[in-house]
């Protein structure tokens, strides 16, 4: 089974600064996917950006960017120029290539951003 | 396009009772999973539907399931409600093979007294 691993329960940030959040996770599987996933307090968890395991460059998204350290079992997520929007519960999240459609999620980090 | 539709927003029910929770999903999305989200346990895998069919299943109690119809709409139902059974549950859709990520509707907030 798998684990996803957030050591960061929360952060804090001054808008417009670069702040980075943690995930280390666990498998003994080669071909995976992984996700972060932002929730606001609107409730909806929204899909920051997707990483696949098989491939060596770490995915960007605008002002979000992943270090993913395949050896390590890293993945985390650097946010630029943060903005106010930018505040809500992370989530990491980890899928399966192996026909299990599954998401094991992290227990989230909290970011505030300061103004 | 419309997002993933979760009805109804908000719950109360008591011990004892049942619930019946619904999620549209994204037009085209075949595949609807179920996560139960709550401050002690944190974000759980319920169950997950293909094509009116359960693909995988989490480990909760037989009081949980689900059914899936052939338009993809999807309902989750708890019987016997227990006051440990507030959360918030959410549905998330995706097409067949999820690589590209769950979709997530807003979740219903369900609270037993």
């Amino acid at each position: 089974a798998q684990t996803v691993t957030q050591s960061q329960p929360e952060m804090s940030v001054q808008e417009a600064e670069t702040v980075t959040l943690s995930c280390t996770y666990d498998t003994s599987e080669s071909d995976y996917y992984l996700f972060w996933y932002k929730q606001p307090p609107s409730r909806q968890m929204i899909l920051v950006i997707r990483q696949e395991a098989y491939k060596q460059q770490n995915a960007t998204e605008n002002r979000f960017s992943v270090n993913f350290q395949k050896a390590a079992k890293s993945f985390s997520l650097k946010i630029s120029d943060s903005q106010l929007g930018d505040a809500a519960m992370y989530f990491c999240a980890f899928l399966s290539n192996f026909g299990n459609e599954k998401l094991t999620f992290g227990t989230g980090t909290r970011l505030t951003i300061i103004p | 396009k419309a997002g993933v539709t979760q009805t109804p927003r908000y719950l109360i029910k008591t011990r004892g009772q049942q619930v019946t929770l619904s999620c549209s999903p994204i037009s085209g999305h075949r595949s609807v999973s179920w996560y139960q989200q709550t401050p002690g346990q944190g974000l759980q895998f319920l169950f997950e539907y293909f094509s009116e069919t359960q693909r995988n299943k989490g480990n909760f109690p037989g009081r949980f399931s689900g059914r899936q119809f052939s338009n993809s709409r999807s309902e989750m139902n708890v019987s016997t409600l227990e006051l440990g059974d507030s959360a918030l549950y959410l549905c998330a859709s995706s097409l067949a093979v999820p690589k590209g990520g769950y979709t997530f509707g807003s979740g219903t907030r369900l609270t037993v007294v």
